[in-house]
């Protein structure tokens, strides 16, 4: 079945580690989007990505880095510049770029990192 | 800016009894409605959209929103709950990007 892969589902990690959050989707998806989500805040946008090779800053980019390399995939790494990484994370993708048809978004299950 | 409000953060409903989970969205232009339901741990799996067309939407599990552009609204109703409903649910609009809302907690009391 089509659908969105995001490993780990559980990541534990010690300040200071940079941790790299995997999301591969087949569903031929142009766009892919990460996401931060903390408790009462919603989802707030990290990066996202329309091409290969290409991708953009989201409202809280600061911390975080990414990669477009393959259609498929668009791996999360979370540095130690990132003040407070311990969140739930969630990678989406949605069939076409930015415009005004994108499609709504699909979501992996996510991935939930606990700095210690 | 455009932003979407979700205007509580609880709800608790006995089963069987009627919900409305509230959503407004600020835009001066023509946007793309969602309510996405997530249960814990899990990602977000979407319940309906509105596009265009009919304001009445029928989504999944029964649910259904209605839009109302008068009042920038797209309220999501389901006439009688059921104990799996429990979960958070998100609205989202998308204009020239994806807005969500904080979510609304609704707890299906036995």
């Amino acid at each position: 079945d089509g659908g969105i892969t995001q490993s780990p589902k559980y990541l534990f990690r010690k300040e200071g580690q940079n941790v790299t959050l995997s999301c591969e989707q087949n569903l031929n998806h142009d766009a892919m989007y990460w996401y931060r989500q903390d408790p009462g805040q919603g989802l707030r946008l990290i990066y996202y990505s329309q091409i290969v090779n290409d991708f953009q800053k989201g409202d809280i980019a600061e911390g975080y880095s990414v990669s477009r390399e393959k259609k498929e995939s668009f791996p999360l790494t979370v540095t130690s510049a990132q003040k407070n990484p311990t969140a739930f994370y969630l990678c989406a993708s949605t069939p076409k770029r930015i415009s005004a048809n994108t499609g709504e978004l699909f979501f992996g299950e996510g991935s939930r990192l606990t700095v210690l | 800016a455009q932003s979407v409000t979700q205007l509580d953060s609880q709800v608790p409903v006995f089963e069987e009894a009627p919900v409305e989970l509230r959503c407004n969205y600020s835009s001066s232009v023509s946007v793309y409605l969602f309510w996405y339901v997530q249960y814990p741990n899990q990602g977000l799996q979407l319940l309906l959209k509105y596009l265009s067309g009919s304001t009445l939407v029928k989504g999944i599990n029964g649910f259904e929103a209605e839009f109302n552009k008068s009042q920038t609204s797209f309220h999501l109703r389901k006439p009688s709950v059921h104990i799996s409903d429990t979960a958070e649910y998100f609205c989202a609009a998308y204009g020239n990007q994806f807005y969500f809302g904080t979510g609304t907690s609704l707890t299906v009391i036995p």
